[in-house]
């Protein structure tokens, strides 16, 4: 089955810094890269996701980059804020069809504080 | 819309009680997932619906079942609760088109803090 890693487990910046939390893959057949941000006590919200064919994709302050040969995929958070303070989540999961219900994978997950 | 609804938010059980967690959604999703989350384990997959009157096993279903009798709803029970399953745990559900391929985009619930001593 599909296994994720995701590193650093916590980072600390100061306002305005750039964020960088990685994830690894292991699953060829994974083409499904969705973020979560989780603020304290609150649920998983999608942040933003990418699908494997594309190689970035940017929203605002946020962007994700893939490299579906290195098995790898990033979040990169600019012009960090005290609200992006939370825990992200990165997934994988293979395309949904007839066939396949499509699991998503998570990783464990990054604290994020970002310090005024 | 309510999206994705759990009751009860907060639970405290002793050991060897039972209960059931209740989730409801009103998306007229097809998919709905039981996870848990424990601190630095990410969300596991305990249990997942493909559609009413269908259930499987995700990656930690021991000592869980559930139920879908309704599109609607997805009943997460605990027979015989321990300590190990305390934890939070999140209702997600996501939609699916038999039309086209699909991306699983979840959405989660806000989630039911359970307490067993």
């Amino acid at each position: 089955g599909e296994n994720v890693e995701q590193h650093p487990s916590t980072l600390s910046v100061q306002e305005g810094d750039s964020a960088v939390i990685k994830c690894t893959y292991s699953d060829s057949a994974s083409n499904y890269f969705p973020w979560y941000k989780q603020e304290l006590g609150k649920r998983p919200q999608l942040i933003i996701d990418i699908r494997s064919n594309v190689g970035e994709k940017k929203d605002q302050r946020i962007a994700v980059t893939l490299n579906k040969t290195a098995k790898h995929f990033s979040l990169h958070i600019t012009e960090t804020q005290p609200e992006d303070s939370a825990v992200y989540f990165c997934a994988a999961s293979p395309r949904m069809s007839g066939t396949s219900y499509g699991k998503l994978t998570f990783g464990q997950g990054t604290i994020l504080t970002v310090h005024p | 819309n309510a999206g994705v609804t759990q009751t009860p938010k907060f639970r405290v059980l002793k050991t060897g009680q039972s209960m059931t967690l209740l989730c409801a959604q009103d998306m007229n999703h097809e998919y709905m997932y039981w996870y848990r989350q424990d601190p630095g384990m990410g969300l596991r997959l305990i249990h997942y619906s493909v559609g009413e009157g269908t259930t499987a096993k995700g990656e930690v279903p021991d000592g869980y079942n559930v139920s879908r009798l309704k599109k609607q709803n997805f009943l997460l029970g605990l027979e015989s609760a321990a300590p190990s399953q305390t934890s939070v745990y999140f209702c997600a559900s996501s939609s699916f088109r038999l039309a086209e391929p699909t991306y699983n985009e979840q959405f989660f619930g806000p989630g039911t803090r359970l307490t067993v001593l």
